[in-house]
């Protein structure tokens, strides 16, 4: 299998902070990594791609300094938003891929975030 | 902009009917994808279909393009409950293999 994992489900935080996102894939090693950002009832955007030991390559319009990613290693990617506020709510959703070719993408289950 | 728009927004039917999506799209594509998504859950991947494919299935799934159309669409026959979620196209092309997704669209499944 492909299986990829998010670390929270879920979190609620307060204005201000900052949040930590992990995306992990489990059984394989993800040469690039992907972050995407789901507003209800909306299509996925894409944030950034990020590749190991590289640094991410970001969309238009997304801040990389509000949206710091690392991709430590084959196995884990990291999205941590900082001095998060109410309109950085949303569901984050992270995919790998093995082969670097991002039509074969394994998304993980998402985190939503909610800031108050 | 490759990005694929579905039609119909949502769709509500009968368990056992079939249900159909469209997805139409701009510009030529390498690749389409059909995926699903459980609410509030991530998305499995169903089908992937080639520019130079027409045709692929996959159980109860069957997914048909047509690049003169630019549009492809999705049948599910047989539907179940469990079929209930959001499915999505996504495109991706010109020399980028980064698929972009539409805005998907909401089936139910009454049982």
């Amino acid at each position: 299998g492909a299986v990829v994992s998010q670390h929270p489900s879920r979190v609620i935080c307060k204005s201000g902070t900052s949040v930590k996102i992990e995306c992990r894939s489990l059984d394989f090693q993800a040469t690039t990594m992907f972050w995407y950002r789901q507003f209800p009832k909306k299509s996925l955007m894409l944030m950034a791609t990020s590749n190991e030991g590289s640094k991410a390559t970001y969309e238009q319009g997304v801040e990389k300094d509000k949206f710091l990613i690392n991709h430590a290693s084959l196995t884990l990617s990291t999205l941590t938003v900082t001095s998060a506020h109410p309109e950085d709510s949303s569901f984050y959703i992270c995919s790998a891929s093995k082969t670097g070719k991002s039509n074969e993408q394994f998304f993980g289950p998402g985190t939503r975030l909610t800031v108050l | 902009s490759q990005q694929g728009e579905e039609d119909p927004q949502a769709l509500s039917i009968q368990e056992g009917e079939n249900a159909t999506m469209n997805c139409s799209y701009k510009t030529s594509i390498n690749n389409l994808q059909w995926y699903r998504q459980n609410s509030g859950r991530g998305l499995v991947h169903l089908i992937l279909i080639r520019s130079n494919e027409r045709e692929k299935h996959s159980g109860r799934l069957r997914v048909t393009l047509d690049t003169s159309k630019k549009s492809s669409s999705l049948l599910i026959t047989a539907s179940r409950a469990a079929d209930t979620a959001s499915y999505f196209c996504a495109t991706d092309g010109g020399g980028s293999y980064i698929p972009t997704f539409g805005r998907g669209t909401s089936l139910i499944v009454h049982p």
